[in-house]
Parts: C-alpha cells; structure tokens; sequence
C-alpha cells in the first residue's frame, strides 16, 4: 500500500481551467510538499506545508492534518504549467513520495 | 549558479560495468540525499548525509552501491556491476535544514 497517493494521475485540461490534483497520506507527517518537475527531469519546490494555506501566483496549496490530504489548485492555466507534480511527505527524517500527477494544459 | 548540480547528465553504461555520479550541493547545505526515480514513479529515497557522516540508507541501497561525502560538500554515488535494472533518474537534493530540499537536475543513467 503506497503512503502517498495522488489522483488524478494523468490530467488534460484546456488553458485557463482551473487545476486541482490531490493527495491523501497515511502517515503522520511534519511536513508536506509539492514539487514540480518538467520533462528534463529538474524538480523545483513549490510548497512546503504544514497547516492551513499557501498561495504564490497563480498556485494554491492546502493541507488538512485531521484528514491527512492535500490540494494543489492551478488559477487560470496555462500551457506552461504542463509538468508532473509530485507530492511528497516528511516524517520523521524521512520523505515519502507520491507517483505524480502528469499535466497536459492544451491551447 | 547557486543551485545544486549534478555531472554528469546522462550515462550510457554497459551492463557489468561501474559508474560514478557526483552531486555539488548548495555551499552552506549540511545535508544531502540521493534519490532514484523510474519511469512512472516518483523519486524514492536512497541514502542521506549530514555533513560527512551518512545517516540513514535505504533498502534500495544494495551492496552495489556505495555513497560517499568524504569533506561534507559534494557527494559521490557510485554503482557497481550495474545492472540494466539500475536504468534510471539519479537525483540529488541538499537541504540546510530538515525541512526544505532543493533539487539538482538529476543524472540520467541507461544501461543498456
């Protein structure tokens, strides 16, 4: 049984829809993140969360500790975005990753 | 550049043979973690160091891989009588705390 899971697991969405891609855990965490990573292969930090909301840009993240799930919302998307973003949990030392969810934003 | 670095970017490898991958991470991090990421999956963890010392290493870590830090700045994992297996993305995150990881832009090994 996967820790993280993410769903969807593959997303297509027409440019300006709005995105939600979710992650539920089983684990009791400090922490949790969102990564994103482009076909190249770079993962870049999005959020680190442990309570409440974080927002940059057109980017949302949420996180409710009592039911252990997570949100990313995209605000008016663009085909930029199209890239897998991956959700990972930390507890203890440890980093737990999700499979990612792959985004296809089309024009 | 500032951010983490990882040399090379791709390897070609045959089966049997030993490979090297190096990690620079950021100057002042304290910390850094190897991960392996196949097709489909997200990145699982393989071994961490707080400055020299390696602190934890994954399962995944078998006898044919070895990591070493050896003055705490940039790291080395090395992989032996590799195996086509072993194809995968190498990636490389250092952290100065235990929270917030930054990624390097992973090396890219087939072994064909």
């Amino acid at each position: 049984k996967n820790e993280v899971e993410q769903s969807p697991q593959n997303l297509t969405a027409q440019e300006g829809e709005f995105i939600t891609i979710n992650c539920s855990y089983s684990v009791g965490i400090s922490a949790l993140h969102w990564l994103q990573q482009h076909p190249g292969g770079g993962i870049v930090s999005l959020f680190m969360l442990s309570s409440g909301k974080k927002k940059h840009g057109r980017l949302i993240a949420t996180i409710n500790i009592q039911e252990k799930h997570s949100s990313l919302h995209i605000t008016a998307s663009h085909p930029r975005d199209s890239a897998v973003y991956i959700c990972a949990v930390r507890f203890d030392d440890k980093i737990i990753f999700g499979k990612g969810t792959r985004l296809h934003i089309l024009p | 550049d500032t951010g983490v670095s990882q040399d090379p970017r791709h390897k070609i490898t045959k089966r049997g043979q030993n490979v090297t991958f190096r990690c620079d991470p950021i100057s002042e991090h304290n910390r850094l973690y190897w991960y392996r990421q196949t097709l489909g999956q997200g990145p699982e963890f393989l071994t961490y160091f707080q400055n020299e010392a390696q602190l934890e290493k994954s399962r995944l870590l078998s006898d044919r891989f070895s990591a070493e830090r050896p003055k705490g700045s940039f790291s080395t994992l090395e992989i032996q009588r590799t195996e086509q297996g072993d194809s995968a993305m190498y990636l490389c995150a250092s952290s100065l705390t235990a929270h917030e990881q930054y990624f390097g832009p992973g090396t890219r090994l087939t072994v064909t």
